[in-house]
């Protein structure tokens, strides 16, 4: 039983740059949730996705921008990347409104 | 009223010890109370969840305690080992929307 994914594991970026990190559901999951964990902090929700939609959002801003696929794969876009950027970036998976999420290993994004 | 205030911020225990992580809320409307463990480069893993219709959960070595009246939750890891030593997350949520707020995070030590 495959678990949640992400890719890539790291990523090192400049200040003004676009990023995209990209996530795939632990096996029978279809719905996504992003987190952003600086370090030393606990993880702070971004958005969530279910059926291809923004379900909810939390306070990030509009350069934060996602996308859900047909497979339930989700991608979580970054524009005008910022210093205040870096960190571990999670995934969570679970089924519809399931309350139980699994993370993934997350994606550590350097801003230079 | 969003935050989960967690503590302490680190813990030393000798194997074999209790250590105990306590976490307290404002927001009433949270039902959904997972606690969740992380190594470090890896994501956070889902260790035992509780809700407020309950006082007392158990699963394995791990132990949630939980006070409606008070608005607080705490973890119990009996007969604790040196590979607990992780950090320790609580978190809330309202059932079905899955926006997990999480705690600053617990930095266990258990020493051989």
């Amino acid at each position: 039983d495959a678990g949640v994914t992400q890719s890539p594991t790291h990523l090192i970026k400049t200040r003004g740059q676009q990023v995209t990190l990209r996530c795939s559901p632990k096996s029978g999951h279809d719905t996504v949730s992003w987190y952003q964990q600086a370090l030393g902090q606990g993880p702070q929700f971004i958005f969530q996705y279910y059926e291809e939609e923004e379900r909810q959002r939390g306070n990030f801003p509009d350069r934060f921008s996602g996308h859900q696929f047909p497979n339930y794969s989700s991608e979580l876009n970054v524009n005008a990347l910022l210093l205040g950027d870096s960190a571990l970036y999670l995934c969570a998976s679970s089924l519809g409104t399931n309350d139980e999420q699994f993370f993934g290993p997350g994606t550590r994004l350097t801003v230079l | 009223q969003q935050q989960v205030k967690q503590s302490p911020q680190s813990l030393i225990v000798q194997k074999g010890g209790i250590p105990i992580i306590n976490c307290a809320y404002e927001n009433t409307a949270f039902d959904y109370f997972p606690w969740y463990q992380q190594f470090p480069g890896k994501g956070p893993a889902l260790l035992i969840a509780i809700r407020p219709d309950v006082s007392e959960k158990k699963e394995g070595r791990f132990t949630i305690s939980f006070n409606k009246s008070a608005k607080q939750f705490s973890l119990h890891i009996m007969d604790s080992q040196p590979g607990d030593s992780a950090t320790y997350f609580c978190a809330a949520s309202y059932t079905g929307f899955q926006k997990l707020v999480f705690g600053t995070g617990t930095r266990l030590l258990v020493s051989p």
